[in-house]
């Protein structure tokens, strides 16, 4: 079945320890995004990608690093600097060359110990 | 101000009945718009777009107005699996690729 995996589903996290999260996607799309949703908030942007080895910085980059090195893989490492990383992580992508619309992961809950 | 908002709600209805919600944004150098669907701890999936004349799928409907820069979701007949949280997103012309998301409405549909 095409469609966009992330894993883990359930995530923890010790204080000062870095965490990556996995994001696969098998329908040949270019962009990508990661997005982090608080409860009862929207989804903020972190990090988004439009196509492999480049990606941009989204509204809160700030103790994310991401990496591109393949089509279909958009990882995201939650580096110790993010110092309130407790929250909802969704992976998406969409199509690049003029498909509107994005497709979600099932997301990862981060939680810090 | 935010570049998209939404009343956060809750709007709680009974089975059956027609609500609305509207979502404004700031930027008038939008140029697509969205309404993404999220149930409880799940991930957001796409319900509609919105185009510029409206658009009708089933009992949803969705509306833009560009000069007071807001978009809208009507839905009829509501039934208990419409209970969900209801995202608008927008995507701005100068960006393929960046789509900003609003913070969303609850809904809550009552027997």
């Amino acid at each position: 079945d095409g469609g966009i995996t992330q894993s883990p589903k359930y995530l923890f996290r010790k204080e000062g320890q870095n965490v990556t999260l996995s994001c696969e996607q098998n329908l040949n799309h270019d962009a990508m995004y990661w997005y982090r949703q608080d409860p009862g908030q929207g989804l903020r942007l972190i990090y988004y990608s439009q196509i492999v080895n480049d990606f941009q910085k989204g509204d809160i980059a700030e103790g994310y690093s991401v990496s591109r090195e393949k089509k279909e893989s958009f990882p995201l490492t939650v580096t110790s600097a993010q110092k309130n990383p407790t929250a909802f992580y969704l992976c998406a992508s969409k199509d690049r060359g003029g498909g509107e619309t994005q497709y979600f992961g099932p997301g990862t809950r981060l939680l810090v110990l | 101000r935010k570049e998209v908002e939404q009343d956060p709600g809750p709007f709680n209805v009974p089975e059956g009945a027609t609500v609305a919600f509207n979502c404004t944004y700031s930027n008038s150098a939008s140029q697509s718009f969205f309404w993404y669907r999220q149930d409880c701890r799940k991930e957001p999936k796409l319900l509609m777009s919105v185009y510029s004349s409206g658009n009708e799928d089933g009992r949803f409907t969705a509306q833009l107005n560009r000069a007071s820069q807001y978009i809208s979701l009507l839905i009829r007949d509501s039934k208990l699996s419409d209970s969900a949280t209801y995202l608008c997103a927008v995507r701005l012309r100068s960006s393929a690729s960046k789509i900003i998301f609003g913070s969303g409405t609850r809904l809550s549909i009552r027997p």
